[in-house]
């Protein structure tokens, strides 16, 4: 069926190091792929996605690539802040249906 | 901006008991989901709905029912609250698409203890 994969965590950083969260999918069609955020407290808030493959999908210094031949969207990030502390998620959408399929999520903590 | 929100942020209720979670959202959206987040087990769907009046079983649909009387309007029941419910519970909504999926909303969840 479909599904998203995503690394375990939690993941705990140094400021400004480089992060890569990976992200793998098996989905019967044509998915669009997203990254979603959860800071401490809240709900879930869109970073950023992509509807097809090649496409790169960018926001706030983050970015992720939609690979069809890896079935892959990881994101990365260059320099990593204490305020990108929070919960990543996964996920993707059919273009039949509109529902979404998300990952474990991913905790991730930067420290000074 | 969209704006998805649930009636309570904090809930605490006892087994047994008949609870009501309610959500709204104020962007005209066809579809609104249910979910329940766990650590480790990341989000899932409970219930779903296209439409007023329509609902669809998600993953865990077990112990829940769904009501959707006014197109804003999505709410959660659980008829008869038990201990394994105490969970995170995040409401969403979404734009009806055709071609690439729309981005889903989300309200700020309700934490629900049940003692």
């Amino acid at each position: 069926g479909d599904s998203v994969t995503q690394m375990e965590g939690p993941v705990t950083l140094s400021e400004e190091a480089f992060l890569t969260i990976n992200c793998t999918y098996t989905a019967t069609g044509y998915p669009s792929l997203f990254w979603y955020v959860q800071y401490p407290g809240e709900g879930l808030q869109l970073l950023l996605k992509a509807t097809k493959a090649d496409d790169k999908g960018s926001n706030k210094g983050f970015e992720a690539t939609y690979r069809k031949e890896t079935t892959s969207f990881h994101l990365e990030k260059g320099s990593v802040q204490v305020s990108d502390s929070a919960v990543y998620f996964c996920a993707l959408s059919l273009n039949t249906g509109n529902q979404f399929y998300f990952g474990t999520g991913t905790s991730l903590t930067v420290i000074p | 901006d969209v704006k998805v929100t649930q009636s309570s942020r904090y809930l605490v209720k006892r087994t047994g008991e008949k609870v009501f979670l309610e959500c709204v959202q104020d962007m005209d959206h066809e579809n609104m989901f249910w979910y329940r987040q766990d650590p480790g087990l990341g989000l899932r769907l409970i219930y779903f709905s296209y439409d007023v009046k329509m609902k669809e079983k998600g993953d865990i649909p077990e112990g829940y029912s769904v009501s959707r009387e006014k197109k804003e309007r999505f709410s959660l029941i659980l008829e008869s609250a038990s201990t394994n419910q105490t969970s995170m519970y995040l409401c969403a909504s979404s734009p009806h698409t055709s071609g690439a999926a729309g981005e889903q909303f989300f309200g700020p969840g309700t934490r629900l203890t049940v003692l």
